[in-house]
């Protein structure tokens, strides 16, 4: 039972446009959502997160979007640079199960120069 | 500020021998996890420890899988006897405290292939 999906495994966009990931989650508990981005041969590195009670974070060229009705989330990356290319996982946590996170199965993202 | 380590960075082994696997996280970090990573999906949570104690192993496969973080530094993942399932990148991540917006940070993990 997946409790949180990226339905799309790979998306490819032009650099310098808008590139937009999209994860949805099922556990009504998730409180805490995260995206994290993952080179070859590297572990995950922490990207941008969000608390259930926004629905909207900014950092610098990175916006996480929720969506708590819909249980859906989005990452925005605008504009798109080719050092962008890699995987990229979102993540959800329960406040009352500490900090374990439940993982996507990830989005390769390719910016195309 | 040093990462988190591990160790071996690669290993192939043959189903139903043993193998294992090193973890130094960052230091001060008082929360350490063991992630199992199969191609194609994302991290799935296998142990977390609390310095020394065992926060949650309710996904570790307990037949074949241990772990241990003696001190509460270093931590070590053993696979007795491991099967063609396991092949898989096996992260360790480390986090200061164990409260929802702690930030993790992963190694560069072990990425081992049973045949």
């Amino acid at each position: 039972d997946q409790q949180v999906k990226q339905n799309s495994p790979s998306l490819s966009v032009q650099e310098g446009r808008i590139s937009i990931l999209n994860c949805d989650y099922t556990n009504s508990m998730f409180d805490y959502f995260l995206w994290y981005k993952k080179y070859p041969a590297e572990g995950p590195t922490f990207l941008i997160s969000i608390s259930s009670i926004k629905d909207k974070n900014e950092d610098g060229r990175f916006t996480v979007f929720l969506n708590k009705s819909a249980k859906h989330l989005s990452l925005h990356i605008v504009p798109s640079q080719p050092g962008d290319s890699a995987v990229y996982f979102c993540a959800a946590s329960d406040g009352n199960a500490g900090n374990m996170l439940t993982f996507g199965g990830g989005t390769r993202l390719m910016v195309k120069p | 500020e040093a990462g988190v380590a591990q160790s071996p960075r690669y290993k192939i082994i043959e189903k139903r021998q043993s193998v294992a696997f090193w973890c130094n996280p960052i230091s001060g970090h008082a929360t350490l996890y063991w992630y199992q990573q199969i191609l194609g999906q994302g991290p799935k949570l296998l142990i977390q420890f609390q310095n020394n104690g065992v926060v949650d192993d309710s996904q570790l496969p307990k037949d074949r899988f241990s772990a241990e973080r003696l001190k509460g530094v270093d931590s070590t993942l053993k696979i007795q006897p491991a099967k063609l399932e396991d092949s898989a990148v096996y992260l360790c991540a480390s986090s200061l405290g164990s409260s929802t917006n702690e930030k993790l940070f992963f190694g560069s993990g072990t990425q081992l292939s049973v045949l």
